[in-house]
């Protein structure tokens, strides 16, 4: 079935460090894909999204590129700050269901 | 408020008692999905209505689990017989039927069974 594969956090940056957050995917065909993010004490937010391959979504700074070849849409952002930190979570879509992966805690520091 | 909201934010019961959860979507959206969130975890479908009816239930864990969604507003999440292994954080979304992919997640309920 489908899946989605984050690398393991937390994640621990420097304010104005460089970010990449690994996602890999299994599907069937090509499905949309999704970043979400969590910050402390809210719920859900869609960060960005890219609906088929090779489109960049981009928001807020972050960034993640629809790979094919690789199965994969790393987030990327190039200064992160500290009100960035939160969990991110990445997901794809089959029919109706979202489908996530186990999310990644990203703490920035100042 | 816009958004999607949930009551109650915070539940604790006993083993063995029954649960009611509810979630108010997006005014004009005529999809919900409900979500089960355990702890590390990112959240797991349950359960799709499109209007007032359940278009994919193949999620619920069990027959312990129902939702309804009678007049195609308003959702409740129902559990019966709770069991330890019911403590999560059940997320409630909705989508507006014209943008196929996006969905709007409400802020949960917190479930803890004790």
């Amino acid at each position: 079935g489908d899946s989605v594969t984050q690398m393991e956090g937390p994640v621990t940056l420097s304010e104005e460090a460089f970010l990449t957050i690994n996602c890999t995917y299994t599907a069937t065909g090509y499905p949309s894909l999704f970043w979400y993010v969590q910050y402390p004490g809210e719920g859900l937010q869609l960060l960005l999204k890219a609906t088929k391959a090779d489109d960049k979504g981009s928001n807020k700074g972050f960034e993640a590129t629809y790979r094919k070849e690789t199965t994969s849409f790393h987030l990327e952002k190039g200064s992160v700050q500290v009100s960035d930190s939160a969990v991110y979570f990445c997901a794809l879509i089959r029919g109706n269901k979202l489908v996530f992966g186990a999310g990644t805690i990203l703490r920035v520091k100042s | 408020g816009a958004g999607v909201s949930q009551t109650p934010s915070n539940k604790v019961t006993e083993k063995g008692k029954y649960v009611e959860l509810r979630c108010d979507p997006i005014s004009g959206h005529t999809a919900l999905y409900w979500y089960r969130q355990s702890l590390g975890q990112g959240p797991e479908f349950l359960i799709y209505f499109q209007g007032t009816g359940a278009a994919d239930d193949s999620g619920l864990p069990n027959d312990r689990f129902f939702a309804v969604r009678p007049e195609g507003s308003v959702s409740t999440l129902k559990i019966q017989r709770t069991e330890r292994g019911d403590s999560a954080v059940y997320l409630c979304a909705s989508r507006n039927q014209g943008l196929a992919d996006t969905q709007y997640f409400g802020p949960g309920t917190r479930l803890t069974v004790l």
